[in-house]
């Protein structure tokens, strides 16, 4: 079956503990992005990928790193998260050109 | 730079009735126009899309949009709602702005369907 996957769903974590949720896709596509959803906000890119190797900054980028070594995976990292770092992160994968993406079940984050 | 501004943040039909759910963009080029629905704890299904061929364009569940060059809109309608539509809704634009670009979502439209 073609889906995105998140892990973790649920995730409770305390300011300043690094943390990283992993993304991975088995649809074979080039460009994968991270979005936080926070109410009221709609859905905010923080960082693309074009390809392997291959990033770059959306909308929110400040405070998060990602990195793309492998093409089905695309983690982000928090390196000291903090409380507004908490959100609703979705990853989304999508073929280069094709307008159409395709989303993960999200992560939810709560940082005290 | 391209930005949607969806109009209402909520909106209450009853069953059977017909749903609009309202859009706008801003873009300097034409414009690839999505709108994507979220069920509540599940992540975001594609609905339908434009990109510059019919300006009527179906998707799923009986929904279909109108892209109006002319009034820089692009607005949800479905005839008949169904309990099973209540859900969040979001108007994305395609933005051009860079290498593949990014999607640019509005804020969302929570639609609630009373029995």
């Amino acid at each position: 079956e073609a889906q995105v996957t998140q892990n973790p769903r649920y995730l409770i974590t305390v300011t300043g503990k690094k943390l990283t949720v992993t993304c991975s896709q088995n649809m074979n596509h080039e460009y994968m992005s991270w979005y936080r959803q926070d109410p009221g906000l709609g859905l905010r890119q923080i960082y693309y990928s074009m390809n392997v190797e291959v990033t770059d900054k959306g909308d929110v980028p400040e405070g998060y790193k990602v990195s793309r070594k492998e093409k089905r995976n695309f983690p982000l990292i928090l390196e000291s998260p903090s409380p507004n770092q908490t959100s609703l992160y979705f990853c989304a994968s999508s073929e280069v050109g094709e307008e159409t993406q395709y989303f993960g079940p999200g992560t939810r984050l709560l940082v005290l | 730079a391209q930005s949607v501004t969806q109009l209402d943040s909520h909106v209450s039909v009853s069953e059977g009735t017909p749903v609009l759910l309202r859009c706008n963009y801003s873009s300097s080029y034409s414009p690839s126009l999505f709108w994507y629905v979220q069920h509540p704890n599940k992540g975001l299904q594609l609905l339908l899309k434009y990109t510059s061929a019919a300006t009527l364009v179906k998707g799923i569940n009986g929904f279909e949009a109108e892209f109006k060059k002319s009034e820089t809109s692009f607005h949800l309608t479905k005839p008949s709602a169904h309990m099973s539509d209540a859900a969040e809704y979001f108007c994305v634009v395609r933005n051009y702005g860079g290498s593949q670009g990014n999607l640019i979502f509005g804020k969302g439209t929570k639609l609630s369907v009373k029995p």
